[in-house]
């Protein structure tokens, strides 16, 4: 069985500043890969960053970027100069296996002016 | 390149009826899941399909949900009878080699059940 935790139910953070949201995850499978979503109040659920359990590089896609620390299996996500578009419900995922995806509880992430 | 898409948006109904989501995948994708997302918690997988068979159904009570996915294209969701502990979001994603992370899932809208 997979296991998510993401102990941030809330975080605030002034616009341009960056922040990181927090991930520890469990799984018992050497390959798995790592995601993070955004879920604004709009209901979607949107692909922001990938990271695979081989990847030696941490994995980034503009502001963002995932701090990969596999032997404590953390994978925490890095927001750099916060938008306040950015505000949002984020969540951790990880799958192994054949595409399955475990998803945490979220943390929710206010960004003020 | 149109997303996933999902109807109805909103439902509500009484416990004890039944309801039916729908959902279009993105073209060409083969891989259709549904989750369940419960107010304060992350999406939880009910089915998996690929193309029209089902790869995973180990979470979906099957006692009064049902799922289908006929010409594997798109796919309904049902409940019947609903219970109140049904209230949730209804997401729909899929995924394949289109484009990106085979891995990378792609989700519609959501529709919002409540059951009252």
């Amino acid at each position: 069985a997979q296991k998510i935790t993401q102990t941030q139910p809330g975080m605030f953070v002034q616009e341009k500043e960056a922040v990181t949201l927090d991930c520890t995850y469990d799984t018992s499978d050497q390959s798995y890969g790592l995601f993070w979503y955004k879920q604004p109040s709009s209901g979607e659920m949107i692909f922001l960053i990938y990271q695979g359990s081989y990847d030696e590089q941490n994995a980034t896609e503009g502001r963002y970027s995932l701090n990969f620390q596999k032997a404590r299996k953390s994978a925490n996500l890095v927001i750099s100069a916060s938008q306040l578009g950015d505000s949002a419900m984020y969540f951790c995922a990880v799958y192994s296996g054949y595409s399955t995806l475990t998803f945490g509880k979220g943390t929710m992430l206010l960004v003020s002016p | 390149e149109a997303g996933v898409a999902q109807s109805p948006r909103y439902k509500i109904i009484e416990k004890r009826q039944s309801v039916a989501f729908w959902c279009n995948p993105i073209s060409g994708h083969a891989t259709l899941y549904w989750y369940q997302q419960i107010l304060g918690q992350g999406p939880k997988l009910l089915i998996q399909f690929q193309n029209n068979g089902v790869v995973d159904d180990s979470q979906l009570p099957k006692d009064r949900f049902s799922a289908e996915r006929l010409k594997g294209v798109d796919s309904t969701l049902k409940i019947q009878p609903a219970k109140l502990e049904d209230s949730a979001v209804y997401l729909c994603a899929s995924s394949g080699r289109t484009s990106g992370s085979s891995y990378e899932q792609y989700f519609g809208p959501g529709t919002r059940l409540t059951v009252t």
